[in-house]
C-alpha cells in the first residue's frame, strides 16, 4: 500500500533538536491528519488539515507545529521534544467530505532522548 | 468528547477458536468504524456500521452495531495466523474527529 507515504520511518533525536516529519498522500484526498500512538494510551488525534485549513488541534503541546502547504503534503515540525513525547506518529488522509474512512501510512517511530 | 471503551485489551487464542472484541459507549454512538493494525503495521479500515441494529460480514469476520447504537462487536469465526494483530473500534465525531478505543490484542497459538 503507497497511498500514504511518511518519511523517515524511524528518528532518534535530542530534547534540543528539531525536526520534521512528512506525509504525502496520493489518493487526491482533500483531509489530513497527524495521530500519535504510544504504548499505553489509545491512538490520539492530533491534528485535522481540510483544504489546506486547520480544522482540530486537539491540545496539543506548541513543540508539535503542523504545516500543510496543500492538500497533498502535511509536515509536523517537532522541536525540544520531551522523552514522553516518543510514540508512533501515524498520517492520514480522507476525501475531505466528512464520516469517511481514513487512509493510515507506515508512521514514523520517534525516539526522544 | 465522549469515550469509546473497548474490551478486553488482550485475548489470546488456539487457532480455530473464535474471537470477540467488543466496543461499549454511556452515549449513542453516530457511527462505528472498526479498524485492524499488524504488529509493526498501521491500521487499516475494515468497515463503517451507522444503522440501529447493523450487521455486516466480511468471510470470517461479522460486525454489528447494536439496536440502542451505544456497542458494537467484532467476531471470527475460526481464527487464523493472519488475523493476528489489534482491532480497534473507532467513531467519527463531528466531521473529522475519529476518537478511538483503546484496542483489542488479538495473538494466536498455531
Amino acid at each position: 500500500e503507497t497511498g500514504v507515504t511518511q518519511t523517515p520511518r524511524h528518528l532518534v533525536m535530542g530534547m534540543t533538536n528539531k525536526k520534521s516529519l512528512k506525509c504525502e498522500q496520493h489518493l487526491g484526498h482533500n483531509a489530513m491528519y497527524w495521530y500519535k500512538q504510544s504504548a499505553k494510551k489509545p491512538l490520539e488525534l492530533m491534528f485535522v488539515y481540510n483544504f489546506k485549513e486547520q480544522t482540530e488541534n486537539n491540545s496539543v503541546p506548541s513543540r508539535f507545529s503542523p504545516e500543510c502547504p496543500n492538500s497533498s503534503h502535511l509536515f509536523l515540525h517537532l522541536h525540544t521534544l520531551q522523552p514522553e513525547d516518543s510514540a508512533l506518529y501515524l498520517c492520514a488522509s480522507s476525501g475531505g467530505r466528512g464520516k469517511e474512512t481514513q487512509y493510515f501510512g507506515p508512521g514514523t517511530r520517534l525516539l526522544v532522548l | 468528547g465522549q469515550q469509546v471503551m473497548q474490551i478486553p485489551q488482550y485475548q489470546h487464542v488456539q487457532e480455530g477458536e473464535d474471537f470477540t472484541t467488543y466496543c461499549n459507549s454511556s452515549t449513542t454512538l453516530s457511527n462505528i468504524q472498526w479498524y485492524k493494525q499488524r504488529p509493526g503495521g498501521h491500521p487499516v479500515f475494515l468497515i463503517q456500521l451507522v444503522k440501529s441494529g447493523e450487521v455486516k460480514k466480511q468471510k470470517r469476520l461479522t460486525f454489528q452495531f447494536g439496536e440502542a447504537k451505544k456497542n458494537s462487536s467484532l467476531h471470527i469465526t475460526a481464527t487464523q495466523t493472519t488475523d493476528v494483530g489489534t482491532y480497534f473500534c473507532a467513531e467519527i465525531q463531528g466531521a473529522q474527529k475519529l476518537v478511538f478505543g483503546q484496542g483489542t490484542r488479538l495473538t494466536i497459538n498455531p
